[in-house]
């Protein structure tokens, strides 16, 4: 079985500040591991995965993640937040050695950067 | 051709009637997936097309849903006696082959009176 948690529904963050999503997540075997970001009225745009080799995973928009196996995370980051970055993003995850290819989403984190 | 691309936009129906939604996927992506999005919510899977293979329906939450492919090319989502439940945004996306980075269209909103 493969699930994904993102403890926090709002993160508030200001301009120019660091920007963290958590994300943890739960497999069998190893993770395919993403990140989406969903703007108002609009579908799922892809950011980043983690599929295999460095744990850094760099991505659109200046966002980064960092797969840590130990502690089962693949949180989201940005050196400096903008108001632009505003919006739903949505972490997934799926089991490579589950047989299945339907990844399982987590319920979305609002991030909300104040000027 | 970009993207994936969904029609309609918006669909407004009175319960008990059947609907249609149609999801055109980036060409030569074997893979599509429908997802079903209730306000404020996180995204719940519906089904799963990969190329001439037997669609992977577990998500389907009634009988009333159902989904159709026609070889690697465009879906449709019906779904019969609509229900106020039914009320949410649908999502199609695609995909090549694995890993599979998925490409989400930008959905039907669907509004069941």
């Amino acid at each position: 079985a493969q699930s994904v948690a993102q403890p926090e529904d709002q993160v508030n963050v200001a301009e120019g500040n660091p920007l963290t999503v958590k994300c943890t997540y739960s497999v069998s075997g190893n993770p395919y591991l993403f990140w989406y970001v969903q703007y108002p009225n609009r579908g799922l745009q892809f950011l980043l995965k983690y599929i295999t080799g460095d744990n850094l995973v760099k991505g659109s928009y200046g966002f980064e993640a960092e797969f840590n196996k130990s502690q089962t995370s693949f949180h989201l980051k940005k050196p400096s937040a903008l108001v632009s970055d505003s919006a739903l993003y949505f972490c997934a995850v799926r089991d490579r050695g589950g047989g299945s290819y339907i990844p399982t989403f987590g319920r979305g984190t609002s991030l909300i950067v104040h000027p | 051709g970009a993207g994936v691309s969904q029609s309609p936009s918006n669909k407004v129906t009175e319960k008990g009637k059947d609907v249609e939604l149609r999801c055109d996927p980036i060409s030569g992506h074997t893979a599509l997936y429908w997802y079903r999005q209730r306000l404020g919510q996180g995204l719940e899977f519906l089904i799963y097309f990969q190329g001439n293979s037997a669609p992977d329906k577990s998500g389907l939450p009634s009988d009333r849903f159902s989904a159709e492919r026609t070889g690697e090319s465009v879906s449709t989502l019906t779904i019969q006696r609509t229900q106020q439940e039914d009320s949410a945004v649908y999502l199609c996306a695609s995909s090549s082959s694995a890993p599979d980075t998925q490409y989400f269209g930008p959905g039907t909103r669907l509004t069941v009176l």
